[in-house]
Formats: C-alpha cells, structure tokens, sequence
C-alpha cells in the first residue's frame, strides 16, 4: 500500500502571504507509459465534502483560483496558495490514485494568523 | 448542475446492517466508474470502494472486503453501499465521489456527495 505523508500538520499565514504544504509517498506515482503523476489535490472545509483543487499534480481544476498551484514528481509534491484569502482556511489533503488501495494524507490545516 | 446526492445513514448497534444512497444528477452516473470514501469523526480520509462503470468490478478496501458491498442502478442513477456486521470503527461520515469518465479507476474525484453520518454504537 502507498503511505501519504503531509507537513506540516498545521501551518497560520497572514492573509495575502504564501502557504506551502508538502506530500511524500512511500513509492513514486509516477506513471512511466504517460509521464503522469497520479496524484491530486483536495480542499475540505469544515461540514463540507472534499472539494478537488488540483488533478495529476499540477492541473488546476475547472474554476480554481490560480494562486492555488500543484507541483512535483515522482514521491514529493507540494501544493502553494500564492496570496492566502480568507476563504482558503480549510484542511488540505493530498491523494495518491496509483494504485488501489487509493490513499489520502493525513491533512493539513492551514489557518490565519 | 452537476450533483451526487446522498441518503442513509444514521445510528445502529454493532452487527447490524445499512444501505446508503448516492443519486446522481446533470450527468450520466453510467459513464463513470463511481466510490465511496469515509472519514471517521475528527479524521482524514479513507477510500472504501470502486464500482466500473457498467458494475462488472468491484474493489474494496481489505478492512471492509466480506461486510460492505457497493452496487449500481444505472437507469436510476444511483450507486449503493450495504454495509453489514457494522463495528464502532466504521462510525463516520460516508462520501460518493465520481471518478474520472475515461474508463479508468485511477483517477482523482471530480464529484462529491454531502456526505452521510453512519454512527455505530451500542
């Protein structure tokens, strides 16, 4: 099974500052036949269902602000919000669609400070 | 509008037995592979199960494999979770999620239900 790591656990940013939250998995989810990385990106507010944000690592959905970014390859990925709005308070959570069993990480709660 | 919405739920001893129901609308629920995605009270998340497009596969996660059994009505447009023999471990909030609509399970989740509370408790 593929382990998701997340850091930090939580993290406060001031409002218009960058937040950057980290994901590692236990093996590479990179796929070699299509150069895909098959992981995404997801936002949960509290009460609300996980909303995807970014899809193969770096492609933002439909709608999604563009000051949220995906990047990475291979085992180490990072989700950026480049000028951090009220509304992005939420838990963050990485996932890794490689391979079944499908697996999240552990979030991360990003706050304003 | 593009929507998953759930039903079901709610509280039952240990042992017992519930179905949840995930009907969708604005799309066509028979051209994607579909899932069921928990998380327990205070938690992250936890993939439970995949059903194919026509529900001639079925994956589950191996800690509900024999207790849970996710099905598919595709002329109502509506995908199912039974879950039987319930344990305190399953207490949670149970999520429908649409999975790409390429033929592939692999893929992230574009669509998500509400969310449904299924508590098990004595």
């Amino acid at each position: 099974d593929i382990v998701m790591t997340q850091s930090p656990d939580s993290l406060a940013v001031s409002l218009g500052e960058r937040a950057t939250i980290n994901c590692k998995s236990s093996q590479s989810v990179l796929y070699n036949s299509n150069k895909k990385n098959y992981l995404g990106w997801y936002q949960q507010k509290p009460g609300q269902p996980p909303k995807l944000l970014i899809y193969w690592a770096s492609t933002r959905e439909f709608g999604v602000p563009e000051r949220f970014s995906g990047s990475g390859s291979g085992t180490d990925f990072t989700l950026t919000i480049s000028g951090l709005q009220a509304e992005d308070v939420a838990v963050y959570y990485c996932q890794q669609y490689y391979n079944l069993p499908l697996s999240f990480g552990g979030g991360t709660k990003v706050e304003i400070k | 509008e593009v929507q998953l919405v759930q039903s079901g739920g709610g509280l039952v001893q240990p042992g017992d037995s519930l179905r949840l129901s995930c009907v969708a609308s604005g799309f066509s629920l028979s051209n994607y592979w579909m899932s069921w995605v928990r998380q327990a009270p205070g938690k992250g998340l936890e993939w439970v199960a995949n059903i194919k497009e026509d529900g001639s596969e079925k994956k589950y996660l191996e800690s509900v494999k024999g207790r849970f059994t996710i099905s598919r009505d595709n002329a109502k447009n509506s995908i199912f979770l039974h879950l039987d023999s319930l344990r305190a471990d399953d207490t949670g909030v149970y999520y429908c999620a649409r999975l790409g609509g390429d033929g592939s399970q692999y893929r992230s989740s574009d669509v998500w239900g509400q969310g449904t509370l299924v508590t098990v408790s004595s």
